[in-house]
Parts: C-alpha cells; structure tokens; sequence
C-alpha cells in the first residue's frame, strides 16, 4: 500500500512568488491535515480536511496561505506571495475516518523562501 | 508557557544502553499519547500509540503515561545505531486519527556503535 507523497521534495523560491505544494493521501484515508516545522521549532498544525471540507483551520498563520481538497482526494497547500517567515518543512499526514490512532505522515515537502 | 516541553537534547549513548525519553504537557484534555520516530530527510512515523495513563511495551520499547503528573515516557532497551533518529511525542485530546496532534520539539538520539 502506498504512503503518502507529497510533492514537490523541495522547493527554493523568492519572496513574494507562489508556491504551490501537494499532498496526496493514503487511499480511503478522509482525514487530511497539513502541519508545518519552521527550523528550530516543534511541528504544529495548520488545518484538518474531511473529506474536501475544511474541519479546523485554527492553525493557518495569515490569509496568504490557501488550502484546498477537491474532490476530498488530494490536496494543495498554496502560499501566496510567499515570505521568508514561511520556509520550513511542511508535512502532511492522513488517517482514517474512524481512526482513534494515529496520522500517517508523508515526507514533507522543504520550503526555502530567498 | 507551551503545551508540550521536550528537552530537544541532543542525547548520544553507547549501543546497547537503555535510553529514556520523556515529555511533559499542560493540557489535561490530552488522554492520546504517541512517541513518533523522524529519521532525518524523512517524514514522523508513529512508533508507539498509548491511551490514557499506564505502560504499554512493543518489543525493545515502553511507553509510560502518568496523566496525574502530566508526564510521558518512553524507553529503548539495548539501544542499536538503528534507533539513532529524532523521538518526537505527540499528544491528542480525542483521538490521534481524528483530530490535531500537538507536538513536542523532538529529542535527537545518537546511539553510537
């Protein structure tokens, strides 16, 4: 069974471009979250799909980044214009529905804003 | 103050030493605990799942809850360069698949040869 990907691996832009990063989940996986490592700090949370509705989005940091799930499959994580605040690593992880337990995460996509 | 303290070490020990890794919260709704391992350039991936307070052991590894003093553990026994990872705890108040984990900075483990 494949994991979840996410694409691109890494990413090196300038302040004030777009990026556009995409996660695709686990298949039959309906819950989809984002999470953020910005260096030095702990991973923290940015938003909660179920399904292509947005649950919790308590963690966005501001209106430049926009999320989306079409379909409830895959899903695209767009930061736009792009800061330097917003290099880190940004993870995405899956999970059932009915999951008590735990998320699965993808490797995480390296954001370096110049 | 923050949610969840981990010391982010970094901590080496010789191969076969029993290592112990632990984490402290502030938020008394957590009843989910989870010990992930994240080896570098890679994504967390869940290395041991506890409900509630008490111990759970997989193999050469345990994980303590103590839900009265906000305080989770979770030791290696006869430690192997292989374990030499970051050990990041994670914590949910209703269930780790169905809603945010709040996490722990991480604590990097060196298990020498």
């Amino acid at each position: 069974e494949a994991g979840v990907t996410q694409f691109p691996s890494h990413s090196v832009i300038e302040k004030g471009q777009t990026v556009t990063l995409r996660c695709d989940p686990i298949s039959g996986h309906d819950n989809l979250y984002w999470y953020r490592r910005v260096m030095g700090k702990e991973i923290k949370f940015l938003l909660h799909f179920v399904k292509e509705s947005k649950q919790d989005e308590s963690g966005m940091p501001n209106n430049r980044f926009l999320a989306e799930r079409t379909g409830g499959t895959y899903s695209t994580l767009k930061v736009q214009p792009a800061e330097l605040e917003d290099s880190g690593v940004y993870f995405c992880a899956s999970s059932l529905l009915t999951s008590r337990e735990t998320q699965y995460f993808g490797p995480g996509t390296r954001l370096l804003v110049l | 103050q923050k949610e969840v303290e981990q010391d982010p070490g970094p901590l080496s020990v010789p191969e076969g030493a029993i290592v112990s890794l632990n984490c402290t919260y502030s938020n008394s709704a957590f009843q989910y605990f989870m010990w992930y391992r994240q080896y570098s350039r890679k994504g967390p991936e869940l290395l041991m799942y506890t409900y509630s307070s008490g111990n759970k052991e997989d193999g050469r590894f345990t994980a303590q809850v103590d839900k009265s003093s906000k305080y989770i553990s979770l030791f290696i026994r006869d430690s192997q360069p292989s374990d030499s990872a970051t050990y990041l705890c994670a914590m949910s108040a209703t269930g780790g698949g169905s809603e945010k984990l709040v996490f722990g900075k991480g604590t990097k483990l060196t298990v020498n040869p």
